[in-house]
């Protein structure tokens, strides 16, 4: 694999369940990001993680969870979602300068119920 | 607080016909600027990006973008579309060297037969 991968890439769930979004870079990137993507809004920020560390909480709510075991894996743990959740998740990776592109992954589409 | 403005949310051309997507930003401070293409179903790809110096930029797939610091603007042009440069069209802006991307709303460029 290379890149950015994603899994799952469509997630269908109810408000009370717990799931978990997967990311992993194959890029040797420093730097992990997560977006939203909804349908009236811009993509947002949600997370920052450098070398592993959180360096960035866009106010994001605490039901949305981010987990950096290490550089090359991103996790988003999920519980007691809304239906307004309901979005493209993109997850990217770069190294760790302002100036280095950001390279994204397809996207886990989420639809809460 | 940063902000990035898309002015066109849909751009409907005619194939081999030149086109402009435009992109306004507030600012005040130094920015890196770019531009991100999302084919359908995919995650977002760099077209290209403005760090420092000249301020025409070149990309991938023919596009290019001017900087204009008075103006505060950052447009997206290609000479000559093809049907497949059908996708959405995001800029996006850095603000004093930290890794976090605003974005504007996207474009959403169709090319017509």
């Amino acid at each position: 694999e290379t890149g950015v991968t994603q899994t799952p890439r469509h997630l269908v769930m109810g408000m009370t369940n717990k799931k978990s979004l997967k990311c992993e870079q194959h890029l040797g990137h420093n730097a992990m990001y997560w977006y939203k993507q909804s349908a009236k809004k811009p993509l947002e920020l949600m997370f920052v993680y450098n070398f592993k560390e959180q360096t960035e909480n866009n106010s994001v709510p605490s039901r949305f969870s981010p987990e950096c075991p290490n550089s090359s894996h991103l996790f988003l743990h999920l519980h007691t979602l809304q239906p307004e959740d309901s979005a493209l998740y993109l997850c990217a990776s770069s190294q760790d300068r302002a100036t280095d592109t950001q390279y994204f992954g397809p996207g886990t589409r989420l639809t809460v119920l | 607080a940063q902000s990035v403005t898309q002015l066109d949310s849909q751009v409907p051309v005619f194939e081999e016909a030149p086109v402009e997507l435009r992109c306004n930003y507030s600012s005040s401070v130094s920015v890196y600027l770019f531009w991100y293409v999302q084919y359908p179903n995919q995650g977002l790809q760099l077209l290209l990006k403005y760090l420092s110096g000249s301020t025409l930029v070149k990309g991938i797939n023919g596009f290019e973008a001017e900087f204009n610091k008075s103006q505060t603007s950052f447009h997206l042009r290609k000479p000559s579309v093809h049907i497949s440069d059908t996708a959405e069209y995001f800029c996006a802006v850095s603000e004093g060297g930290a890794q976090k991307l605003v974005f504007g709303q996207g474009t959403r460029l169709t090319i017509n037969p």
